[in-house]
């Protein structure tokens, strides 16, 4: 069955830090990758999505990059992290080729 | 990104009765269409996909899909307390993209 994996589980960040979260997919090859962010007491924002190695689409300009440098491999990054970068943020995949699941997240606090 | 709306609550219902969730949407192109359950502090797990207009039942719970009106909605019958979450509405756009509305809180009272 397929998995997603994402580290670390929670995460406090400096402003201006970098930062890199790292998702990987167990299960499956070729998969569609995405990064959503929930901040707090709101919805899921659609910040990157993958449909194979080096592609990647943005859906909202920011502070955010995102890189897949490997099938299975989705990475977030940020040369210098804003206060309103802190969220919940979350990998996800296809299963059955029409629905997302998604990893345990990442919680992000930036002080 | 394309608009997915829900009323964001809270909506508290008593135990055994049924909860109704509603979601709309803005892209009329959009062919999937999914509800997810997040409880607090974790990641949402699928537990609705619905693809054709009507109903779909999947025990205690029924999607309703109206493409033409751009409504979706999820009823929980028999509610009980593990009910008691965030409920978020998805919808998947063109590309494999899915956009999610803010979710509805719902509280099942004992």
């Amino acid at each position: 069955s397929q998995t997603i994996h994402q580290w670390p589980a929670t995460l406090v960040q400096p402003v201006g830090s970098p930062l890199s979260l790292e998702c990987t997919v167990e299960g499956t090859s070729n998969p569609n990758l995405y990064w959503y962010r929930q901040a707090a007491g709101r919805g899921l924002q659609l910040l990157f999505y993958s449909v194979g190695i080096g592609q990647i689409s943005s859906e909202v300009p920011q502070n955010l990059s995102a890189s897949r440098p490997q099938d299975r491999q989705f990475i977030l990054s940020s040369k210098k992290l804003l206060l309103s970068d802190s969220g919940f943020y979350l990998c996800a995949s296809l299963r059955g080729r029409t629905e997302a699941f998604f990893g345990q997240g990442t919680r992000l606090t930036v002080v | 990104q394309k608009e997915v709306e829900q009323n964001s609550g809270p909506l508290s219902v008593p135990e055994g009765a049924i909860a109704s969730l509603n979601c709309t949407y803005s892209d009329r192109v959009s062919q999937s269409f999914f509800w997810y359950r997040q409880y607090s502090g974790k990641s949402p797990e699928l537990i609705m996909s619905i693809y054709s207009n009507g109903d779909k039942e999947d025990g205690r719970f029924t999607a309703q899909l109206n493409k033409a009106s751009q409504y979706v909605s999820l009823l929980i019958r028999d509610s009980q307390p593990s009910d008691s979450a965030t409920y978020l509405c998805a919808v998947g756009g063109t590309g494999n993209q899915f956009y999610f509305g803010t979710g509805t809180s719902l509280t099942v009272i004992p």
